[in-house]
């Protein structure tokens, strides 16, 4: 069973740069699938972030691209997600997916909440 | 890309069946039958309904259905039950590799 899990800060500062890692287990990322991000604002909600496949590259959102960076970390079967220049507007819950077929989401992390704020 | 539209609530009865649409564009969902649905209870991750347009996953009841007509998506839930009530989104695929969400739907049953 396919199991995901988001960890990293849960408060960033202003101007500064989010990382999140997910950490996947029961599946090795390197072989096969596509894996990604997600993002819940509170009380909001979906907003695909991106999604990477070793077989293909990278893809983000549109409104995203200039400030994020999806990355594989395969010998530790996880993959990680950055986002610079954080807004108040970035606070959200962070979900971690494996996607199917380039288009839908199977597996989901619990989540994490991460607060843009001084 | 704009956000797919959804009415913000809808309800119904037990046993009663709903419907809850999801608006795009010949870009999106007019475009493809890869649309997909997620059920939301508060502070869990969403869990997938329906892909590619009408399939189930194992273990999804079968009062679970999706269809789309046009540029609009639809999931129906037949034979309501108290333990529907949550939040649903839609998803579709637009095109270079791209998905975007609809705003999400309340589901109450009364």
């Amino acid at each position: 069973q396919v199991q995901l899990q988001e960890s990293g800060p849960g408060l960033v500062k202003p101007s500064e740069t989010l990382s999140l890692t997910c950490v996947v287990s029961g599946y090795s990322i390197s072989s096969g699938y596509s894996w990604g991000w997600i993002r819940q604002p509170p009380g909001k909600g979906l907003e695909w972030i991106g999604t990477f496949s070793h077989s293909v590259s990278t893809h983000y959102n549109p409104s995203l691209k200039s400030r994020v960076t999806i990355s594989p970390h395969t010998s530790r079967n996880q993959f990680s997600l950055k986002l610079n220049s954080v807004t108040a507007a970035d606070t959200a819950v962070f979900y971690c997916v494996r996607v199917i077929g380039g288009n839908y989401f199977d597996n989901w992390g619990q989540g994490t909440l991460v607060t843009v704020s001084s | 890309q704009s956000a797919l539209t959804q009415p913000a609530s809808v309800s119904g009865s037990p046993g009663q069946s709903i419907t809850i649409s999801c608006t795009g564009t010949s870009s999106d969902v007019g475009n493809y039958n890869l649309v997909s649905w997620y059920q939301q209870n508060p502070g869990k991750a969403p869990k997938l309904m329906i892909y590619d347009g009408n399939k189930r996953p194992s273990g999804v009841s079968h009062r679970f259905s999706g269809s789309k007509s046009g540029n609009t998506a639809s999931l129906t839930i037949s034979g309501l039950q108290a333990e529907d009530e949550a939040d649903y989104y839609c998803c579709s695929y637009a095109g270079s590799n791209i998905l975007i969400f609809g705003g999400g739907t309340k589901l109450t049953v009364l």
